[in-house]
């Protein structure tokens, strides 16, 4: 069980906004900003989003993350099949000295 | 640019352990916090914990205490998870992680896949 969590799944078609959402509380989301990672089929994770909405050099602007409260949520717009991945949120979490928490991962398929 | 290679694939018996290494360039290591993450077959990220190379401090998840060992040699810009008592269901890949305390993990390792089984 996550300490963050997200739907397991989405999916959408090409040229489609999709959204993945991620819940956490006051200790983590709630008081600390909201990182996203995109898990390409057998590699690393990459880190996608930062500090809730912040793209790093190379990201495409198709991805874009909002946060809102203890929830945050990462939009993709113009879906291509090379977006078909796992898609992770993640925050410190201000208890016990800094943890860092994980959601449970959200599959996304283009259909 | 910034690397981090880590060490490769393990076969370990139930009960043994399992250290993991991690080898930095292309910055400062002691500036950056180290994590591990652990993520088993089909499932997702689960982070295991923290080491701040500078001063050697550790931070680990309730999950993994007591079993995971988090050190580093400066000398060398290596990082260094070992894991005692394994046993089949911590068959995993590993990853190591940098970041800045309450910044995100920017920069992960390859992943090193450790398999227990008898």
């Amino acid at each position: 069980q996550s300490v963050l969590t997200q739907t397991p799944s989405a999916s959408g078609t090409p040229g489609q906004r999709v959204t993945i959402s991620c819940s956490g509380s006051s200790s983590n989301i709630g008081s600390k900003t909201v990182n996203w990672y995109q898990q390409l089929p057998g590699t690393a994770p990459k880190l996608l989003i930062y500090s809730n909405n912040q793209r790093p050099s190379g990201v495409p602007d198709r991805f874009s993350g909002s946060k809102s409260g203890t929830s945050a949520s990462l939009a993709i717009s113009g879906l291509q099949s090379e977006d078909e991945a796992d898609y992770y949120c993640a925050a410190w979490d201000d208890s016990l000295n800094g943890h860092v928490v994980f959601g449970g991962g959200t599959k996304l398929t283009v259909l | 640019q910034v690397q981090l290679v880590q060490s490769g694939a393990e076969v370990k018996k139930p009960g043994a352990s399992v250290k993991v290494s991690c080898k930095a360039s292309g910055y400062t290591f002691t500036g950056y916090y180290m994590h591990w993450v652990r993520q088993a077959p089909g499932q997702g990220l689960e982070w295991m914990g923290w080491i701040n190379p500078n001063s050697g401090g550790t931070n680990y998840a309730q999950k993994f205490q007591g079993r995971v060992t988090m050190t580093r040699d400066t000398s060398i810009s290596t990082a260094y998870m070992e894991l005692s008592r394994l046993r089949s269901d911590d068959t995993a890949v590993f990853y190591c992680a940098r970041s800045v305390k309450w910044s995100p993990l920017s920069d992960w390792g390859q992943g090193t896949l450790v398999t227990v089984s008898s």
